[in-house]
């Protein structure tokens, strides 16, 4: 079964409204989880690095005030997305490494976000 | 720029060929390589991973590696149908960050 745990799988917002996104890993710690987004027909790009206790680093290009990154336990990563628009619209994925296993990255199983 | 590059396809074969998958990346210093498959709609699962010179072989799928070369390829052996997917290489840019970058995907399709 999945470790890495995505919450909602698909999602359909108002423009100009806010949606959450959960990243939950079922059994295992993580201090640094990952949010990646894929446009239809385009790869995973990087969007931010989720640091539990502290903040969100986010990739060139990527705006934090509107991707709101919050990882305040070593098992949940939240990415919030404000004020949607419908070029927000996208499939979302998070990962994470179990603590003391570098070698192993486990991704979740993506959410769907369609802003009408 | 870090870049992963792969030719988007589709890489058409029929069933029970070899299907070969390759991949260049730019940044000398990655150390970590990945493998995924991904179909429509779904997220990527990983098939194979590699981290030193040379072949590295899981049932049907082989991964090579030459970090001279700075390339990356993936072997399927007696492809199936149902190995029609996207496969996307990713490397480990920022050695232990476990971010990924990505290609862009080949798409395979494996005709019965």
């Amino acid at each position: 079964g999945a470790v890495v745990s995505q919450h909602p799988s698909r999602v359909i917002c108002k423009s100009g409204t806010s949606v959450k996104i959960e990243c939950r890993s079922l059994d295992f710690q993580a201090t640094t989880m990952f949010w990646y987004r894929q446009f239809p027909k385009q790869s995973l790009m990087l969007m931010a690095t989720s640091n539990e206790g502290s903040k969100a680093t986010y990739e060139q290009g990527v705006e934090k005030d509107k991707f709101l990154i919050n990882h305040a336990s070593l098992t949940l990563s939240t990415l919030t997305v404000t004020s949607a628009h419908p070029e927000d619209s996208s499939f979302y994925i998070c990962s994470a490494t179990p603590q003391g296993k570098v070698h192993t990255i486990y991704f979740g199983e993506g959410s769907w976000l369609t802003v009408v | 720029q870090k870049e992963v590059e792969q030719n988007s396809g589709p890489l058409s074969v029929p069933e029970g060929a070899i299907a070969s998958l390759n991949c260049t990346y730019s940044d000398r210093g990655s150390q970590s390589f990945f493998w995924y498959r991904q179909y429509s709609g779904k997220s990527p699962e990983l098939i194979m991973s590699i981290y030193s010179n040379g072949d590295k072989e899981d049932g049907r799928f082989t991964a090579q590696l030459n970090k001279a070369s700075q390339y990356v390829s993936l072997l399927i052996r007696d492809s199936q149908p149902s190995d029609s997917a996207t496969y996307l290489c990713a490397a480990d840019m920022d050695t232990g960050r476990r971010a990924l970058t990505f290609g862009s995907g080949t798409r395979l399709q494996v005709q019965p």
